[in-house]
Protein backbone atom coordinates (compact mmCIF):
# COMPACT_ATOMS: atom_id res chain seq x y z
CA UNK A 1 0.00 0.00 0.00
CA UNK A 2 1.29 3.32 -1.39
CA UNK A 3 -1.20 5.39 0.53
CA UNK A 4 -2.28 6.85 -3.18
CA UNK A 5 -5.81 6.35 -3.85
CA UNK A 6 -7.67 7.28 -7.56
CA UNK A 7 -10.74 7.38 -8.58
CA UNK A 8 -12.96 6.15 -10.92
CA UNK A 9 -11.18 2.65 -11.24
CA UNK A 10 -12.63 2.08 -14.67
CA UNK A 11 -14.10 5.13 -17.32
CA UNK A 12 -15.55 4.85 -20.65
CA UNK A 13 -16.47 7.56 -22.81
CA UNK A 14 -17.22 8.64 -26.37
CA UNK A 15 -15.27 10.19 -28.06
CA UNK A 16 -15.24 14.11 -27.90
CA UNK A 17 -16.42 13.88 -24.37
CA UNK A 18 -14.36 15.57 -21.37
CA UNK A 19 -13.24 13.47 -18.91
CA UNK A 20 -12.28 13.90 -15.02
CA UNK A 21 -9.80 11.88 -13.08
CA UNK A 22 -9.03 11.92 -9.19
CA UNK A 23 -5.90 11.01 -7.33
CA UNK A 24 -5.39 11.42 -3.29
CA UNK A 25 -1.74 11.76 -2.58
CA UNK A 26 0.55 9.66 0.59
CA UNK A 27 -0.59 12.44 3.28
CA UNK A 28 2.49 14.98 3.48
CA UNK A 29 3.27 14.57 0.28
CA UNK A 30 3.45 18.20 -2.08
CA UNK A 31 4.03 16.74 -5.28
CA UNK A 32 1.98 14.84 -7.76
CA UNK A 33 2.28 13.37 -11.09
CA UNK A 34 0.33 11.66 -13.73
CA UNK A 35 1.30 9.26 -16.42
CA UNK A 36 -0.27 7.49 -19.08
CA UNK A 37 0.14 4.20 -19.69
CA UNK A 38 -1.28 2.58 -23.36
CA UNK A 39 -1.78 -0.92 -23.50
CA UNK A 40 1.81 -3.12 -23.55
CA UNK A 41 3.54 0.52 -23.13
CA UNK A 42 5.40 1.39 -20.17
CA UNK A 43 4.16 5.07 -18.73
CA UNK A 44 4.69 8.16 -20.25
CA UNK A 45 5.20 11.63 -18.28
CA UNK A 46 2.43 13.80 -18.80
CA UNK A 47 3.35 16.74 -16.36
CA UNK A 48 3.65 17.22 -12.80
CA UNK A 49 2.01 19.55 -10.08
CA UNK A 50 3.93 21.17 -7.33
CA UNK A 51 2.42 22.73 -4.41
CA UNK A 52 -0.83 23.64 -6.90
CA UNK A 53 1.20 24.68 -9.44
CA UNK A 54 2.48 23.29 -12.57
CA UNK A 55 5.87 22.16 -12.42
CA UNK A 56 7.34 20.11 -15.72
CA UNK A 57 5.43 18.68 -18.83
CA UNK A 58 5.38 15.41 -20.96
CA UNK A 59 4.94 15.75 -24.52
CA UNK A 60 1.06 16.23 -24.34
CA UNK A 61 -1.72 19.01 -25.75
CA UNK A 62 -2.61 21.52 -23.80
CA UNK A 63 -6.11 19.09 -23.69
CA UNK A 64 -4.60 17.48 -20.93
CA UNK A 65 -4.75 19.74 -18.00
CA UNK A 66 -4.65 19.05 -14.24
CA UNK A 67 -5.06 21.10 -10.61
CA UNK A 68 -3.69 20.11 -7.79
CA UNK A 69 -5.86 21.61 -4.28
CA UNK A 70 -4.59 21.86 -0.74
CA UNK A 71 -4.92 18.74 1.29
CA UNK A 72 -3.38 15.99 -1.11
CA UNK A 73 -6.16 16.14 -3.51
CA UNK A 74 -5.74 16.41 -7.53
CA UNK A 75 -6.99 15.68 -10.98
CA UNK A 76 -6.70 15.33 -14.29
CA UNK A 77 -8.59 16.50 -16.94
CA UNK A 78 -8.84 15.82 -20.03
CA UNK A 79 -10.72 17.37 -23.17
CA UNK A 80 -12.50 16.54 -26.67
CA UNK A 81 -11.50 12.35 -25.82
CA UNK A 82 -9.67 11.12 -28.71
CA UNK A 83 -9.64 7.03 -29.20
CA UNK A 84 -6.32 6.71 -28.83
CA UNK A 85 -6.54 8.55 -25.07
CA UNK A 86 -7.60 4.69 -24.14
CA UNK A 87 -5.21 3.97 -21.16
CA UNK A 88 -4.23 3.91 -17.93
CA UNK A 89 -3.74 6.81 -15.91
CA UNK A 90 -1.51 6.83 -12.92
CA UNK A 91 -0.62 9.25 -10.02
CA UNK A 92 1.75 9.54 -8.37
CA UNK A 93 2.82 11.43 -5.43
CA UNK A 94 6.34 12.09 -4.17
CA UNK A 95 7.43 14.42 -0.92
CA UNK A 96 9.39 17.42 -2.84
CA UNK A 97 10.01 18.50 -6.14
CA UNK A 98 13.51 18.09 -5.90
CA UNK A 99 15.34 17.49 -9.24
CA UNK A 100 18.76 17.46 -7.30
CA UNK A 101 18.64 14.44 -5.17
CA UNK A 102 16.78 11.00 -4.64
CA UNK A 103 13.06 12.05 -4.15
CA UNK A 104 10.71 8.26 -4.57
CA UNK A 105 7.87 9.10 -6.57
CA UNK A 106 4.84 6.54 -5.27
CA UNK A 107 2.11 5.12 -7.29
CA UNK A 108 -1.66 4.74 -7.13
CA UNK A 109 -3.57 1.64 -8.93
CA UNK A 110 -4.19 3.62 -12.01
CA UNK A 111 -7.84 4.58 -13.75
CA UNK A 112 -8.66 2.90 -16.34
CA UNK A 113 -10.14 4.88 -19.20
CA UNK A 114 -11.72 3.34 -22.63
CA UNK A 115 -12.57 5.91 -24.92
CA UNK A 116 -15.48 4.54 -27.77
CA UNK B 1 17.74 11.42 -18.82
CA UNK B 2 20.12 8.56 -19.92
CA UNK B 3 18.55 5.88 -21.49
CA UNK B 4 18.70 2.22 -20.15
CA UNK B 5 18.58 -1.22 -21.89
CA UNK B 6 16.95 -3.66 -20.43
CA UNK B 7 16.16 -8.06 -21.18
CA UNK B 8 13.13 -8.03 -22.57
CA UNK B 9 12.01 -11.43 -20.75
CA UNK B 10 13.69 -13.84 -18.58
CA UNK B 11 12.29 -16.83 -16.64
CA UNK B 12 13.61 -17.60 -13.15
CA UNK B 13 12.76 -20.45 -10.75
CA UNK B 14 11.07 -20.07 -7.63
CA UNK B 15 12.75 -19.89 -4.67
CA UNK B 16 15.90 -18.77 -6.34
CA UNK B 17 17.47 -15.75 -6.60
CA UNK B 18 16.56 -13.44 -10.17
CA UNK B 19 18.83 -11.13 -11.84
CA UNK B 20 17.59 -8.28 -13.79
CA UNK B 21 20.61 -6.21 -15.62
CA UNK B 22 20.01 -2.89 -16.65
CA UNK B 23 22.69 -1.08 -19.10
CA UNK B 24 22.38 2.53 -18.77
CA UNK B 25 26.50 3.72 -20.42
CA UNK B 26 25.71 7.24 -20.79
CA UNK B 27 24.61 8.09 -17.45
CA UNK B 28 26.22 10.88 -15.78
CA UNK B 29 27.46 11.41 -12.09
CA UNK B 30 24.80 12.85 -9.97
CA UNK B 31 21.69 10.44 -12.01
CA UNK B 32 19.90 7.99 -9.96
CA UNK B 33 19.34 4.63 -10.63
CA UNK B 34 15.50 3.91 -10.33
CA UNK B 35 13.89 0.16 -10.12
CA UNK B 36 10.18 -0.26 -10.06
CA UNK B 37 7.97 -3.14 -11.30
CA UNK B 38 4.37 -3.44 -12.53
CA UNK B 39 2.27 -6.53 -11.76
CA UNK B 40 -0.54 -7.19 -14.53
CA UNK B 41 -2.91 -3.81 -14.49
CA UNK B 42 -1.58 -2.47 -11.28
CA UNK B 43 0.55 1.06 -10.84
CA UNK B 44 4.50 0.25 -10.70
CA UNK B 45 5.76 0.01 -7.69
CA UNK B 46 8.76 1.49 -6.27
CA UNK B 47 12.04 -1.46 -5.12
CA UNK B 48 14.45 -0.01 -4.95
CA UNK B 49 17.34 3.41 -6.16
CA UNK B 50 21.02 3.83 -5.34
CA UNK B 51 23.34 6.44 -6.51
CA UNK B 52 27.35 4.97 -6.93
CA UNK B 53 27.07 2.31 -3.39
CA UNK B 54 25.15 -1.11 -3.47
CA UNK B 55 22.00 -1.22 -1.80
CA UNK B 56 19.72 -3.43 -0.28
CA UNK B 57 16.72 -3.36 1.30
CA UNK B 58 13.46 -6.08 2.47
CA UNK B 59 12.56 -6.09 -1.02
CA UNK B 60 15.47 -6.52 -3.34
CA UNK B 61 19.50 -5.26 -3.54
CA UNK B 62 21.04 -3.22 -6.26
CA UNK B 63 24.37 -3.99 -7.35
CA UNK B 64 25.97 -0.82 -9.39
CA UNK B 65 29.36 -1.64 -10.97
CA UNK B 66 31.89 1.28 -10.14
CA UNK B 67 32.34 3.16 -13.92
CA UNK B 68 28.22 3.13 -13.14
CA UNK B 69 27.51 1.96 -16.88
CA UNK B 70 25.37 -1.10 -15.88
CA UNK B 71 23.85 -2.70 -12.79
CA UNK B 72 21.72 -5.16 -11.39
CA UNK B 73 18.76 -6.01 -9.43
CA UNK B 74 18.96 -8.99 -7.71
CA UNK B 75 15.65 -10.77 -5.72
CA UNK B 76 16.88 -12.83 -3.59
CA UNK B 77 14.34 -15.55 -3.35
CA UNK B 78 11.61 -15.14 -6.33
CA UNK B 79 8.27 -16.36 -5.78
CA UNK B 80 5.32 -16.65 -8.05
CA UNK B 81 4.02 -13.34 -7.23
CA UNK B 82 6.86 -11.48 -8.33
CA UNK B 83 6.14 -12.29 -11.59
CA UNK B 84 5.90 -8.62 -13.24
CA UNK B 85 7.40 -6.11 -15.78
CA UNK B 86 10.17 -4.91 -13.75
CA UNK B 87 11.51 -1.28 -15.35
CA UNK B 88 14.82 0.16 -15.06
CA UNK B 89 15.33 3.51 -15.18
CA UNK B 90 17.62 6.72 -14.62
CA UNK B 91 16.22 9.76 -13.30
CA UNK B 92 18.06 12.86 -14.52
CA UNK B 93 18.75 15.48 -11.92
CA UNK B 94 18.92 18.44 -14.23
CA UNK B 95 16.61 21.10 -13.28
CA UNK B 96 15.05 20.92 -17.06
CA UNK B 97 14.46 17.30 -16.34
CA UNK B 98 12.78 17.96 -13.30
CA UNK B 99 11.43 14.68 -11.31
CA UNK B 100 9.92 13.07 -13.96
CA UNK B 101 10.12 9.01 -14.80
CA UNK B 102 11.00 7.53 -18.17
CA UNK B 103 9.75 4.39 -18.48
CA UNK B 104 11.40 1.91 -21.41
CA UNK B 105 9.89 -1.29 -22.09
CA UNK B 106 11.09 -2.94 -18.66
CA UNK B 107 11.94 -6.75 -18.46
CA UNK B 108 9.04 -8.94 -18.42
CA UNK B 109 9.81 -11.69 -15.65
CA UNK B 110 8.53 -15.33 -15.24
CA UNK B 111 8.55 -17.08 -12.16
CA UNK B 112 7.77 -20.73 -12.54
CA UNK B 113 7.41 -23.63 -10.27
Amino acid sequence: ETGVTQSPTHLIKTRGQQVTLRCSSQSGHNTVSWYQQALGQGPQFIFQYYREEENGRGNFPPRFSGLQFPYYSSELNVNALELDDSALYLCASSLDRAWNRSDTQYFGPGTRLTVL
Amino acid sequence: DAKTTQPTSMDCAEGRAANLPCNHSTISGNEYVYWYRQIHSQGPQYIIHGLKNNETNEMASLIITEDRKSSTLILPHATLRDTAVYYCIVRGTSRAAGNKLTFGGGTRVLVKP
